[in-house]
């Protein structure tokens, strides 16, 4: 397996644009974490899915974020209008059957700069 | 709230030398323990977890373990680095208390050749 797919690896926008991230779970992973890393804050986590389905979003900073997972082998983490604030990396990770439990496997990260 | 420390921002070691990197975790009832690592230019990655039982963990590539109910700590231990051990190390923890993960804030090591 390829493993778990970010896109783009790097992001530049200019504070108010939108901005969307791209996710590939590990084929057969029924859970999806989105997390945020940073240097003030580290790694947070953002949200995560169980079979496609929000189970926890308490961890999204403000109304401006967004994540969907309209199907079992993508998500997307939106932020519009997006913040200086909002500069980081940003970690998509799957894991098996047991969500928190089970071994999270991480993709590469998007570096999303916000001037 | 549900927090986890990591004692040492920035550990710098030569070959060979011993390693321990200690963790601390907020109660917070059941938990479960890991140790992720993130080689320079490469994914965060499990090194080992803990769940139940013998509160001695082995991982991969040499590491351990321990668990300390008492002091709520789950130090990561290596007896002789090497270079190639240059890493971000961050402890975990799921507390099963309303179902989160919380990362530490990460320690880099350094090991010089």
């Amino acid at each position: 397996d390829a493993g778990v797919i970010q896109s783009p690896r790097h992001e530049v926008t200019e504070m108010g644009q939108e901005v969307t991230l791209r996710c590939k779970p590990i084929s057969g992973h029924d859970y999806l974490f989105w997390y945020r890393q940073t240097m003030m804050r580290g790694l947070e986590l953002l949200i995560y899915f169980n079979n496609n389905v929000p189970i926890d979003d308490s961890g999204m900073p403000e109304d401006r974020f967004s994540a969907k997972m309209p199907n079992a082998s993508f998500s997307t983490l939106k932020i519009q209008p997006s913040e200086p604030r909002d500069s980081a990396v940003y970690f998509c990770a799957s894991s098996f059957r047991s969500g928190f439990t089970d071994t999270q496997y991480f993709g590469p990260g998007t570096r999303l700069t916000v001037l | 709230a549900q927090s986890v420390s990591q004692h040492n921002h920035h550990v710098i070691l030569s070959e060979a030398a011993s390693l321990e990197l200690g963790c601390n975790y907020s109660y917070g009832g059941t938990v479960n323990l890991f140790w992720y690592v993130q080689y320079p230019g490469q994914h965060l990655q499990l090194l080992l977890k803990y769940f139940s039982g013998d509160p001695l963990v082995k991982g991969i590539k040499g590491f351990e373990a321990e668990f300390i109910k008492s002091k709520f700590s789950f130090n990561l231990r290596k007896p002789s680095v090497q270079w190639s051990d240059t890493a971000e190390y961050f402890c975990a923890v799921n507390y099963w208390d309303g179902q989160n993960f919380v990362f530490g804030p990460g320690t880099r090591l350094s090991v010089l050749p």
